[in-house]
C-alpha cells in the first residue's frame, strides 16, 4: 500500500525567506504526485501536480524517484502563502489519493 | 467553474444518531469521495464511488455507509454517531475521463458528536 510522509507539522518563516516543504512516498509502482493547499476559511484545491511540470504562485516541485520525495520549494516566501499543504499520491492509472499529514506554513512579517 | 456543495457547514449530533451528510457536484464528474480530516493525520478517504449505486471502501469505512443513487449526489452516513466520528468531513468528485486527477472539494462540514 502506497504512504505519503510529510515529516512537519508546522513551518514557520520570515517573508522573502526561502521555503520546501517536505513530502516523502512510499509506492512500488510509478505514482502521479501532487500539492493540494487549503487557505483560511477556504477549501482544498490543487496547487500543482508533477506531471505537469509547472510553477504556480512561485511554488515548484521536483518529484526525485531516488529518494521518493517530492518536495514543494518557493524561493521568497509571501504572507499570502501561509496556508496548510498536503502532499497526496495517486498510483498509477488510479483515481483515489492518498494524502500525507499536512504541515501547515507560516509566512511572517 | 466546478462546484461541489455540502449540505451543512456545522452540525451538532448526539452519540447514536443516525447521521447524513449530503454532496452535490454540478459538473457530471464521475468519481466522487469523502475524506475525513483530522489534525495530523492530514485527508482519509473513507468512500469512494466511481459510478451511480456503485462504491469501494476507503481507508477507514468502519462505522460509516454511503449511497449514491443519483450521478450528482453522494451521500455519507453514520449509522449510530460515536464521539470519535467528531471531525471536519470533506466531499471531493474528480472526473478520469479529463485524464487528470485532480480532485475538487467542497467546503466541509465540521460534525460535532457529542
Amino acid at each position: 500500500a502506497q504512504r505519503v510522509t510529510q515529516p512537519e507539522k508546522l513551518l514557520s518563516v520570515f517573508k522573502g525567506a526561502p521555503v520546501e516543504l517536505k513530502c516523502n512516498y512510499s509506492y512500488s509502482g510509478s505514482p502521479e504526485l501532487f500539492w493540494y493547499v487549503q487557505y483560511s476559511r477556504q477549501r482544498l484545491q490543487l496547487l500543482l501536480r508533477h506531471i505537469s511540470r509547472e510553477s504556480i504562485k512561485g511554488f515548484t516541485a521536483d518529484l526525485n524517484k531516488g529518494e521518493t520525495s517530492f518536495h514543494l520549494k518557493k524561493p521568497f516566501a509571501q504572507e499570502e502563502d501561509s496556508a496548510m499543504y498536503y502532499c497526496a499520491l495517486s498510483p498509477n492509472a488510479g483515481n483515489m489519493l492518498t494524502f500525507g499529514g499536512g504541515t501547515r506554513l507560516m509566512v511572517k512579517p | 467553474d466546478v462546484k461541489v456543495t455540502q449540505s451543512s457547514r456545522y452540525l451538532v449530533k448526539r452519540t447514536g444518531e443516525k447521521v447524513f451528510l449530503e454532496c452535490v457536484q454540478d459538473m457530471d464528474h464521475e468519481n466522487m469521495f469523502w475524506y475525513r480530516q483530522d489534525p495530523g493525520l492530514g485527508l482519509r478517504l473513507i468512500y469512494f464511488s466511481y459510478d451511480v449505486k456503485m462504491k469501494e471502501k476507503g481507508d477507514i469505512p468502519e462505522g460509516y455507509s454511503v449511497s449514491r443513487e443519483k450521478k450528482e449526489r453522494f451521500s455519507l452516513i453514520l449509522e449510530s454517531a460515536s464521539t470519535n466520528q467528531t471531525s471536519m468531513y470533506l466531499c471531493a468528485s474528480s472526473s478520469p475521463g479529463t485524464g487528470s486527477y485532480e480532485q475538487y472539494f467542497g467546503p466541509g462540514t465540521r460534525l460535532t458528536v457529542t
